[in-house]
């Protein structure tokens, strides 16, 4: 079954304090990962994309990684801002029979940054 | 960057009612659409895959006669649910894939909040 996994469920960092948010996944085939900034009663936002041969991808102060073999990914934040609060989804993209991507969304890790 | 609008952003209906939602695409084409349900602290569940000009595809559970899609255009794409109950009270959220850009391209809509008395 194709699942994706995040830990922790939630987290209160200290504004200008550095995190790392993981995920784990059970997806075959895989086609991509994908992690996005969803802010509450929003539409989620892409932060990164990796395919199976990248294992590092940054976004400004956010960056994530990708271990296709042990299945993992990670996005770790550095010096967080108040604005950063918000929930982190890891998505990752299987590939269906006739080319198309379908994304399994995880539960997403809820980030408060605290002043 | 591409964005994707919804309309109306937050709705709130009396049970056994039906509400449309649009999804627009603004400054890109968008072939397939796809339309996803989120209950709070829950994360996004695809309801349905929407092609413009063909019918849509939709996930194991969720009801074709309940939960109205159509995608008249390259850019709009609608959700109606019909005969709405309290249980269908939700955050629906839209994604437009960019006909134009790489496959793995999807943009997400800001979301409509339904809410059912």
């Amino acid at each position: 079954k194709n699942q994706v996994e995040q830990s922790p469920q939630s987290l209160i960092i200290l504004e200008g304090k550095n995190c790392t948010l993981q995920c784990n996944y059970t997806v075959s085939p895989f086609s991509n990962l994908r992690w996005y900034k969803q802010d509450t009663g929003r539409g989620p936002v892409s932060l990164t994309i990796m395919t199976f041969s990248e294992n590092t991808k940054s976004n400004g102060r956010y960056t994530a990684t990708l271990d296709a073999d042990t299945k993992q990914s990670s996005l770790h934040i550095t010096a967080s801002q108040l604005s950063d609060s918000a929930s982190y989804i890891c998505v990752v993209s299987v590939r269906l029979s006739g080319g198309y991507n379908k994304l399994i969304f995880g539960a997403g890790t809820r980030l408060a940054v605290h002043p | 960057g591409a964005v994707v609008s919804q309309h109306p952003s937050r709705v709130i209906c009396k049970s056994g009612t039906s509400v449309k939602i649009e999804c627009r695409s603004l400054d890109f084409q968008a072939t397939t659409m796809f339309w996803y349900r989120q209950f709070p602290k829950k994360s996004l569940m695809l309801m349905a895959t929407s092609n413009e000009g063909s019918k849509a595809t939709y996930e194991q559970g969720v009801e074709k006669d309940k939960f109205l899609i159509n995608h008249a255009s390259l850019t709009l794409s609608t959700l109606t649910v019909t005969s709405a109950h309290p249980e269908d009270s939700s955050f629906y959220i839209c994604s437009a894939r960019d006909l134009g850009a790489h496959e793995y391209t999807q943009y997400f809509g800001p979301g409509t909040r339904l809410t059912v008395l």
